[in-house]
């Protein structure tokens, strides 16, 4: 099946720091990729749509300065925390939406990334 | 304004006997839906997924029911195993301003199995 990778898998760094996460479709092409939050007890929170070569498009109240992402090519997005800050702390998952579209296609998800801002 | 509803944050559930877990949606433009399984510190696995024109999908021991009506849907599984022990996540898909189609997630319901 299609795979989703993500590096690192679990990041501690200082506040003040960036940080940056990547997120690679191993085995397919995705010309949209969606990064997502999740805080403990909560539900998935997408965060922004990645789309290759555009502008990511990002939900109502994620601050797109600190927030930063970069589709740089088919396979692979890089979110970008800037200036982190303790409150960032959380589990970060992205997902990749194969090329061949239609909605009948799954997204398939990352293993997610814990970022912990000491 | 949540969507996607699970309102049970948990459920135990004896091995052997069924478990039913209960997504509520609000949004009528969504006609697409999925149930997703996750283990901590892990990301979302897909588990069984099922488009509105259908009112029913079923895959081996799991079985999604849709009510469009009731914009109800559940998942059941039967018979309920000790590694079924999850959170599991209902999404429903739309399409988006982006073109594509993004998943709204509901805050999970946390199942145990118990042996």
């Amino acid at each position: 099946g299609a795979v989703v990778s993500q590096h690192p898998s679990w990041v501690i760094c200082k506040s003040g720091t960036s940080v940056k996460i990547e997120c690679r479709s191993l085995d397919f092409q995705a010309t949209t990729m969606f990064w997502y939050r999740q805080f403990p007890k909560q539900s998935l929170m997408l965060m922004a749509t990645s789309n290759e070569g555009s502008k990511a498009t990002y939900e109502q109240g994620v601050e797109k300065d600190k927030f930063l992402i970069n589709h740089a090519s088919l396979t692979l997005s890089t979110l970008t925390v800037t200036s982190a800050h303790p409150e960032d702390s959380s589990f970060y998952i992205c997902s990749a939406f194969p090329y061949t579209g239609g909605k009948t296609d799954t997204q398939y998800f990352g293993p997610g990334t814990r970022l912990t801002v000491l | 304004d949540q969507q996607v509803k699970q309102n049970s944050p948990s459920l135990s559930v004896q091995e052997g006997r069924i478990s039913i877990l209960n997504c509520d949606y609000t949004n009528s433009m969504f006609d697409y839906f999925l149930w997703y399984k996750k283990y901590p510190a892990e990301g979302p696995t897909f588990l069984i997924s099922i488009s509105s024109i259908k009112d029913k999908n079923e895959d081996g021991r799991f079985t999604v029911f849709l009510n469009k009506s009731a914009k109800h849907l559940s998942l059941h599984i039967v018979p309920s195993q000790p590694g079924d022990s999850a959170v599991y996540f209902c999404a429903a898909s739309a399409l988006s301003g982006a073109g594509s189609y993004q998943l709204t997630f509901g805050k999970g319901t946390k199942l145990s199995v118990i042996p």
